[in-house]
């Protein structure tokens, strides 16, 4: 059964911290995306990667940055929390360009 | 930039048919569509890679016009496992394994 895990499903970090969002797949997929949802505009594109240690920027990239060290972890890292990041966070991978597997998903809370 | 779904919310009763509709500005290599359950990750429902060609399963079902840029989900005789918020997510000739999501039609099947 495929699987793609988030590191929490819940976190409150406050304005200015550095946070660290965590997915991990066991399907041994190339590509990885992180997504953020907000009321009405669906699901937009962060930042994904295709491969260890190469990303590219999404639609919404600023503020965040990535980190992809091993095949199946794809970090997803606030430098500087701000409220306006409060939001749910999407993590999916795939192989090739078939469908995407999404994790449960972190709703982050900046105060 | 973002396709568009429409419409953006509809309400039906258990049996009735859907039809919800997706349109991007730009020339498309494949439309992905996803179901949305509250308060969970969303499901792939089916890829649309050529125009015209139609996919699907059960009582759900999609078509692609490539001229129009265009893709449609057909749900027929609709159950209440239905509800949910539908997704259409478009992949750009130019675009390898990058999807842009529309914001989404939110379909509510009552008894």
């Amino acid at each position: 059964d495929v699987k793609v895990t988030q590191s929490s499903r819940y976190l409150v970090k406050r304005t200015g911290e550095k946070v660290f969002l965590e997915c991990v797949q066991d399907m041994d997929h190339e590509n990885m995306f992180w997504y953020r949802q907000d009321p009405g505009l669906g699901l937009r594109l962060i930042y994904f990667s295709y491969d260890v240690k190469m990303k590219e920027k999404g639609d919404i990239p600023e503020g965040y940055s990535v980190s992809r060290e091993k095949k199946e972890r794809f970090s997803l890292i606030l430098e500087s929390a701000s409220t306006n990041q409060t939001s749910m966070y999407l993590c999916a991978s795939t192989t090739g360009r078939s469908e995407q597997y999404f994790g449960p998903g972190t709703r982050l809370t900046v105060t | 930039q973002q396709p568009v779904q429409s419409p953006q919310a509809v309400i039906l009763r258990e049996g009735e048919d859907a039809v919800i509709n997706c349109s991007s500005s730009k020339a498309l290599y494949s439309v992905h569509w996803y179901r949305q359950k509250h308060g969970e990750a969303p499901v792939f429902l089916m890829i649309l890679l050529k125009g015209g060609e139609q996919k699907g399963h059960e009582k759900i079902s999609a078509s692609f016009n490539e001229k129009k840029q265009q893709s449609s989900l057909y749900l027929t005789a609709s159950q209440l496992s239905y509800s949910g918020t539908y997704f259409c997510g478009t992949e750009g000739l130019d675009s390898s394994y990058k999807l842009i999501f529309g914001s989404g039609t939110r379909l509510l099947v009552r008894p």
